[in-house]
């Protein structure tokens, strides 16, 4: 079965830019979920879709976030424009129960 | 203060040693708790979920103590390839995980 994959591996972008990470969850999970770890800090969550809808967006940090899952199957994930504290690891999970984890999105704002 | 503190590290340890890892945290409505498993540049991984009875899973053996608000993790006769951080993980029932900042194992042979 494939698990959590994200798209792209990693991204270097200039501030101001804008770019969107894309995550495919595991077939059949209704919950999936962005986290995003920045140097040397711990994994942040950011938010929380079932199916298509967002159940809890809490952790987002500003609206330049803007994190979609139509049709409650991949999800993106828009940061327009990109800030230099916005480098990090961005990782998406899935779960019916246990969350698995996507292989993260290395983005690099310069 | 975090919701949730690890020891700092990263811990330096012979193979074949015991190693413990500690864990605070501080929402007492706290409801699961994990031990994840991260190797370098990769996800982490679940590595154990951690019952108040004690649970144990081959060398790996995790507590809870919800008086203290404390979980641990003990690694027996650790291997190489056990080096990796340890992340200690709690859920307070809204599907977030709430992250402790890791602590890096190093096994030396």
């Amino acid at each position: 079965e494939a698990g959590v994959t994200q798209f792209p591996s990693h991204s270097v972008i200039e501030k101001g830019q804008t770019v969107t990470l894309r995550c495919d969850p595991i077939s059949g999970h209704d919950n999936l979920y962005w986290y995003r770890r920045v140097m040397g800090k711990e994994i942040k969550f950011l938010l929380h879709f079932v199916k298509e809808s967002k159940q809890d967006e809490s952790g987002m940090p500003n609206n330049r976030f803007l994190a979609e899952r139509t049709g409650g199957t991949y999800s993106t994930l828009k940061v327009q424009p990109a800030e230099l504290e916005d480098s990090g690891v961005y990782f998406c999970a899935s779960s019916q129960n246990e969350q698995f984890f996507g292989p993260g999105t290395r983005l690099t704002v310069l | 203060r975090k919701e949730v503190e690890q020891d700092p590290g990263p811990f330096n340890v012979p193979e074949g040693a015991t190693v413990a890892f500690n864990c605070t945290y501080s929402n007492s409505a706290s409801q699961s708790f994990f031990w994840y498993r991260q190797d370098c540049r990769k996800e982490p991984k679940l590595l154990m979920s951690v019952y108040s009875s004690g649970n144990e899973d081959g060398r790996f053996t995790a507590q809870l103590n919800r008086a203290s608000q404390y979980i641990s993790l003990l690694i027996r006769d650790s291997k190489l390839s056990d080096s990796a951080t340890y992340l200690c993980v709690v859920n307070t029932g809204n599907y977030q995980l709430i992250w402790g900042a890791g602590t890096k194992l190093i096994i030396k042979p």
